[in-house]
Formats: C-alpha cells, structure tokens, sequence
C-alpha cells in the first residue's frame, strides 16, 4: 500500500497562474483533508471532505478550490496563484472525519509563488 | 475561535535525558488529542493519541497525560535517542468534530 501520495513534490509558479494539486490515498477512506504548513505556524485546514462527493470549507480556504473525484482522490486548485500561497501543502485521509481517527499524511507539495 | 497553544517552541536536550512538550486547548468540547511527528522533508505521523476519558497513555518511551480540567496535555518522551529530532504537533478535535487544530510545533533536536 502507498498510503496517501501527492504530487507534484516541487512546484514553482508565477503571480497569477492556476495549478492543481493532486492526492489520492488507497486505504479505502471516507474523509480527506488538504493542509498548509508555514513556518511558525503549524498546519491550518484548507478544505476537507468528509465523504465522496461532500467538500467543506476549513480555516484558511480563500483563493483555493478542491474536487473530490471519487472516493480516492481529492485535488487542490489554485485559480490565481499569489506569493501569500507559497507554503507546503499536505493531503491527508482518515476513515471517518478527523474526530477521533487518525489522519494519515502524505509527503508534502513544496510551493513557491513568484 | 478553537486554539491550540504548543510550549516550547524549540527544545535542545542530550542523549538520554527526557523531553517534555505541553499543550493547552480552548475547546472544552475536545475530546481526542493526538501527537504526530515531522521528520525533515516528510509528512507528519502520528506517534500517540489519548481521548477525554484516559489520564495517561504510554507507548514504549513514549507517554501522553491529558489534564481535562486544566485543558493541558503533554507529551513525554524518555531516553531520547538522536533518532528523535524532528518535529513535534500536538493538536485536537474540534467541537463539530469536524477538525483537528494544530499547535505550532516543537523542534527537538538530540544530541550524543
């Protein structure tokens, strides 16, 4: 098993483009998440999605949408890509939503806006 | 809103000695507080987790206590070993039970 993978790893943008972000996870989870991590910051919720075909905002959600395709996958877009967004940015899956289950995290897309 | 408040920032100790991280939630709602662990260039893991209705749980080196009154939990990890630097997140569920809120982690770095 993979686990939960990401990709690109590494991504560099200009001001104003659009990229997605892709994730897929296959250990049949219901709930899945998109993460960024800052420096001093912690990791702060983008978007979850409790089950296919359900999204719901988190803490930081301006300027990104998210689509989840179907059970395994759950992609992150930036429409208009602006130098505040540079960040590394996690996916994660747990069985059920984040309640009391552990999240399992994948190794990370490394972004730079310029 | 929801916080969860990660002491110290950074924290330097030899090998062998223990490490002691500590967290402070705001949600009295929280009930599931999990640790997870950052190595460089990786996804966080999780290491333990404890809910509400456990004092204290060990794993090996590893131990977590959970004060609900006080809203503080924390992390104790014995006989670190170099193999133990990284990142440290404490974090809990919100009260929707929709989330979990991180704390801004510990950087732990062992030395021999």
């Amino acid at each position: 098993n993979a686990g939960v993978t990401q990709t690109p790893k590494f991504q560099v943008l200009k001001t104003g483009q659009s990229m997605t972000l892709q994730c897929a996870q296959d250990m049949n989870h219901n709930s899945m998440y998109w993460y960024r991590q800052d420096p001093g910051m912690g990791l702060r919720l983008i978007y979850y999605s409790a089950s296919e075909g359900t999204t719901d905002k988190g803490e930081v959600p301006n300027g990104y949408n998210v689509s989840r395709l179907n059970k395994r996958e759950f992609s992150l877009r930036l429409e208009s890509a602006a130098p505040s967004q540079t960040s590394v940015y996690f996916c994660a899956s747990s069985e059920v939503l984040a309640g009391g289950n552990e999240q399992f995290f994948g190794p990370g897309t490394r972004l730079t806006v310029l | 809103g929801e916080n969860v408040e990660q002491h110290p920032s950074t924290l330097s100790v030899q090998e062998g000695d223990s490490a002691v991280i500590k967290c402070t939630y705001s949600d009295s709602a929280s009930n599931y507080f999990p640790w997870y662990k950052q190595e460089l260039g990786k996804g966080p893991q999780l290491i333990i987790d404890i809910r509400s209705n456990v004092g204290e749980k060990k794993d090996q080196r590893i131990a977590v206590t959970l004060n609900k009154t006080a809203k503080h939990f924390s992390l104790h990890i014995t006989e670190t070993q170099p193999e133990d630097s990284a990142v440290y997140f404490c974090a809990a569920n919100n009260q929707a039970g929709t989330a979990l809120i991180f704390g801004k982690g510990t950087t732990l770095s062992v030395s021999s």
